[in-house]
């Protein structure tokens, strides 16, 4: 079974500038998450898809902030303009079920390293 | 109160030592505890989880004790082997909720 995909794997940018990033879940799951993890920190949630609609966005910085989840499979992870704040890594992950549900697995990316100069 | 704590920020011990980190919550909605392995460049992989009807899970070296009325739970790591050194996070979610991580242990096992 494939894992969560997500690309770049690091991306190097000028604040004020604009950055992507992408993620490609476990087949067949139905919940995506988008983490961010600052260094030393645990993992903080910025938002959360069933299928293509969003459950919680209360973290995310919603005046730069931006996520889609098309067709209810891939997501994209926007930032406009970026901060030296948002310096971290973007962490993606996936589960079968719903936050509501007991398939309460989540599986986690390889993360995309921003770093904000 | 939707925090975990976790103790220590970071561990060394010996090849074949125990390993020991702590966790403790408030919210007492929570109900399902796992914790997280992470590599460097890599995601955090679950470990091992336990729910608040049993009081210990163990899954080959690694052992989670909970202690409800306390609001605390740790992770045991014996026969501790430098593949084990990476950063460990515990976590809580309730029904309906979201996942909240403590802030991670650094662990490192010395040959």
């Amino acid at each position: 079974e494939a894992g969560v995909a997500q690309s770049p794997r690091y991306k190097i940018i000028e604040k004020r500038q604009s950055v992507a990033f992408w993620c490609n879940p476990i087949s067949g799951h139905a919940t995506l998450y988008w983490y961010q993890q600052i260094l030393g920190q645990g993992p903080k949630l910025l938002i959360q898809f069933q299928n293509n609609g969003v459950v919680d966005d209360s973290q995310l910085p919603k005046d730069r902030f931006s996520a889609e989840r098309l067709k209810g499979v891939d997501s994209t992870l926007k930032i406009q303009p970026a901060k030296l704040e948002d310096s971290a890594v973007y962490l993606c992950a996936s589960s079968l079920g719903a936050s509501g549900g007991y398939s309460y697995e989540q599986y986690f990316g390889p993360g995309t390293r921003l770093t904000v100069t | 109160q939707q925090q975990v704590k976790q103790s220590p920020q970071s561990l060394i011990v010996q090849k074949g030592g125990i390993s020991i980190i702590n966790c403790a919550y408030e919210n007492t909605a929570f109900d399902y505890f796992p914790w997280y392995q992470q590599f460097p460049g890599k995601g955090p992989a679950l470990l091992i989880a336990i729910r608040p009807d049993v009081s210990e899970k163990k899954e080959g070296r690694f052992t989670i004790s909970f202690n409800k009325s306390a609001k605390q739970f740790s992770l045991h790591i014996m026969d501790s082997q430098p593949g084990d050194s990476a950063t460990y996070f515990c976590a809580a979610r309730g029904y309906g909720q979201n996942f909240v991580f403590g802030p991670g242990t650094r662990l490192s096992v010395l040959p």
